[in-house]
């Protein structure tokens, strides 16, 4: 159970251009979800975290009109990359909770390369 | 400094070797989580650990935390290659909040 998935696994893209990843929980019900951000051999960045029905809450830092999230249901989340550049270019990853549970389960990420 | 830190950034063993990874925090912990990650995938949950003096075990590994709720080990007995990965902990600082990762442990079995 708690399997999370993601897609696109990978996406290449021009400069200026808009890419959406979605994240769903495939066996459960999500009533949270975060994105975070890795650069190689880093660790993970928590970007934003996500409930169902309000806005997301952004780390400092993080341009909140530049990653666009979107938690419609208790299943799906969207980052949405607006005007992408080369420097976004990155391993997004999402990861989900069960309610009481509060452990995160990951989805397998998505390699962004803006060219 | 890190809120997290996690030591040795990398480590190689002969298969078949114990391995122990550290996590240290500079504040009390709510939560401590173990994921395993193979380069350029997602993160696969390991354990939780709550209580003070907590210990679980899951197969060939095996993870503490101590009283203080301040440092964990995840220690792995006889590695084999499947054990190669990033592992990474993650700290929750109170009920329902955010995780922060340490910077993650490089692991590397030789056959």
């Amino acid at each position: 159970g708690a399997v999370v998935s993601q897609h696109p696994s990978r996406v290449i893209c021009k400069s200026g251009t808009s890419v959406k990843i979605e994240c769903r929980s495939l066996d459960f019900q999500a009533t949270t979800m975060f994105w975070y951000r890795q650069f190689p051999k880093q660790s993970l960045m928590l970007m934003a975290t996500s409930n169902e029905g309000s806005k997301a809450t952004y780390e400092q830092g993080v341009e909140k009109d530049k990653f666009l999230i979107n938690h419609a249901s208790l299943t799906l989340s969207t980052l949405t990359v607006t005007s992408a550049h080369p420097e976004d270019s990155s391993f997004y990853i999402c990861s989900a909770t069960i309610l009481v549970q509060e452990t995160q389960y990951f989805g397998p990420g998505t390699r962004l390369l803006v060219l | 400094s890190q809120e997290l830190e996690q030591s040795p950034q990398s480590l190689i063993v002969q298969e078949g070797k114990n391995l122990t990874i550290n996590c240290t925090s500079s504040k009390t912990l709510y939560g401590l989580y173990w994921y395993k990650q193979k380069y350029g995938e997602g993160l696969i949950f390991l354990m939780m650990l709550q209580k003070g003096g907590e210990e679980k075990s899951h197969e060939k590994i095996t993870a503490k935390l101590d009283e203080k709720k301040q440092q964990s080990s995840l220690h792995i007995t006889a590695s084999q290659p499947s054990h190669a990965g990033i592992y990474l902990c993650g700290a929750r600082r109170a009920a329902g909040n955010k995780l922060t990762f340490g910077g993650g442990t490089r692991v590397l079995v030789k056959p």
